[in-house]
């Protein structure tokens, strides 16, 4: 137990449907992410939330959208997905350490196992 | 971000020390190396981290050369529940970039 919790931990999902994701951080952490990870492939770093603002979108398609309402909950919605955007969905958290130059560990949570068909 | 070299898989006796290696020639001054560890899909789970001086904790121990541009994660005992993909980073700020791993199997 980490102390980072995701819903759900897996979900099918038609090419058409809206679903989102959610990340819960029990930890007081004011950094959260979201990773892909795909079969046989490194995590991919998707997202990134300093202090609720976004600070790093790598090149993802507009068809995955983040949500950070506060510093605790992390959503990723999904609309119009394509078979190959079946992964492990990784939400992590860390104390932010941009400002002062630091370099804090991130605790990742369980995943979302998420199959589109 | 510098990038990290480290063998596909390594195999380990059960209760022997585990050491992987990480080459990691492009890091620069301000950029810690980090360890963490994948089991079966589940999420990555944190070891240990570093920036010139070695490191201990409860799970592992990280030496780090002094030009930094190698480093080495030892399991002191090794044990099967130890089996897993594990990951060398070399983290600035907040970003995290995972290469392939290393698949260590303990084997009894």
């Amino acid at each position: 137990e980490t102390g980072v919790t995701q819903t759900p931990r897996h979900l099918v999902m038609g090419m058409t449907n809206k679903k989102s994701l959610k990340c819960e951080q029990h930890l007081g952490h004011n950094a959260m992410y979201w990773y892909k990870q795909s079969a046989k492939k490194p995590l991919e770093l998707m997202f990134v939330y300093s202090l609720e603002e976004r600070v790093e979108n790598n090149s993802v398609p507009s068809r995955f959208s983040p949500e950070c309402p506060n510093s605790s909950h992390l959503f990723l919605h999904l609309h119009t997905l394509q078979p190959e955007d079946s992964a492990l969905y990784l939400c992590a958290s860390s104390q932010d350490g941009t400002g002062g130059g630091h370099s804090y560990e991130q605790y990742f949570g369980p995943g979302t196992r998420l199959t589109v068909t | 971000d510098a990038k990290t070299t480290q063998p596909p898989s390594m195999d380990c006796a059960e209760g022997r020390a585990a050491n992987l290696p990480c080459n990691h020639s492009t890091i620069s001054g301000n950029e810690y190396v980090y360890w963490y560890r994948q089991i079966h899909s589940q999420g990555p789970q944190y070891i240990i981290h570093g920036l010139k001086n070695n490191e201990t904790n409860e799970m592992a121990s990280l030496i780090i050369t002094e030009d930094r541009k190698s480093s080495t994660l030892i399991l002191p005992h090794a044990t099967l529940r130890d089996t897993a993909v594990y990951y060398c980073i070399v983290h600035h700020f907040n970003k995290f970039y995972f290469g392939s791993g290393t698949k260590l199997n303990v084997k009894p």
